[in-house]
């Protein structure tokens, strides 16, 4: 059974800091791995999806490295923002898409 | 283009009672699914449809039923609701199984008093 874990699962960082969230996961023999934003209250929105051939992804401050064999991603968020505060998921696709728990990130003014 | 939308948006039921939360997508996507999110554990997969006429069980299917109406819509039945399914629900749709990206809607929130 895919597990996926995120650390951490919390983070605070002040405004104009790089965020770097990290996550793992047990089984690499995966299609594909989605990063996820969630605002309190709302639906998931897709930030990126890299296809398991790939290393990374990139769209706008956002950049997202897939290591398969060591079954791990890192999304990096550059110059944080206020309004990039949030809880971010990472999901892996072997037969379904399995999810993390999830880092709730808070930037401060 | 809706992408996917989910009715209601909330919910309260009583122990024992029924409903069914309703699903659908305009974006002539094959692969369907329903969620559940409960804090500090992430989504949960509890049923899916791989294409129209087909579903399967997830991680957490207990309790639950589906019906794939058509290729928009895919909706989810609570027979018999109990506090444990207090939760968000979130249905998603993707192109096909497999590589594809998964589209989510704006999810249900249930409480089950």
């Amino acid at each position: 059974k895919q597990e996926v874990t995120q650390i951490p699962a919390a983070l605070s960082v002040p405004e104009g800091e790089n965020l770097v969230l990290n996550c793992s996961f047990t089984d690499s023999a995966i299609y594909n791995l989605q990063w996820f934003r969630q605002d309190p209250g709302k639906g998931l929105t897709s930030l990126l999806l890299i296809q398991s051939s790939q290393r990374e992804q990139t769209s706008g401050r956002l950049n997202a490295s897939l290591d398969k064999s060591s079954g791990r991603s890192t999304l990096y968020i550059a110059a944080s923002q206020p309004g990039d505060s949030a809880t971010y998921l990472c999901a892996v696709t072997t037969s379904q898409l399995s999810f993390g728990a999830g880092t709730t990130v808070t930037v401060r003014a | 283009n809706a992408g996917v939308t989910q009715t209601p948006k909330f919910q309260v039921l009583k122990t024992g009672q029924s409903m069914t939360l309703q699903c659908a997508q305009d974006m002539n996507h094959n692969s369907m699914y329903w969620y559940r999110q409960d804090p500090g554990m992430g989504l949960r997969l509890i049923y899916y449809s791989a294409s129209e006429g087909t579903t399967d069980k997830g991680e957490v299917p207990n309790g639950y039923n589906v019906s794939r109406l058509n290729k928009r819509e895919f909706s989810l039945r609570l027979e018999s609701a109990a506090p444990s399914q207090t939760s968000v629900y979130f249905c998603a749709s993707t192109i096909g199984a497999g590589s594809h990206e998964q589209y989510f809607g704006p999810g249900t929130r249930l409480t089950v008093t």
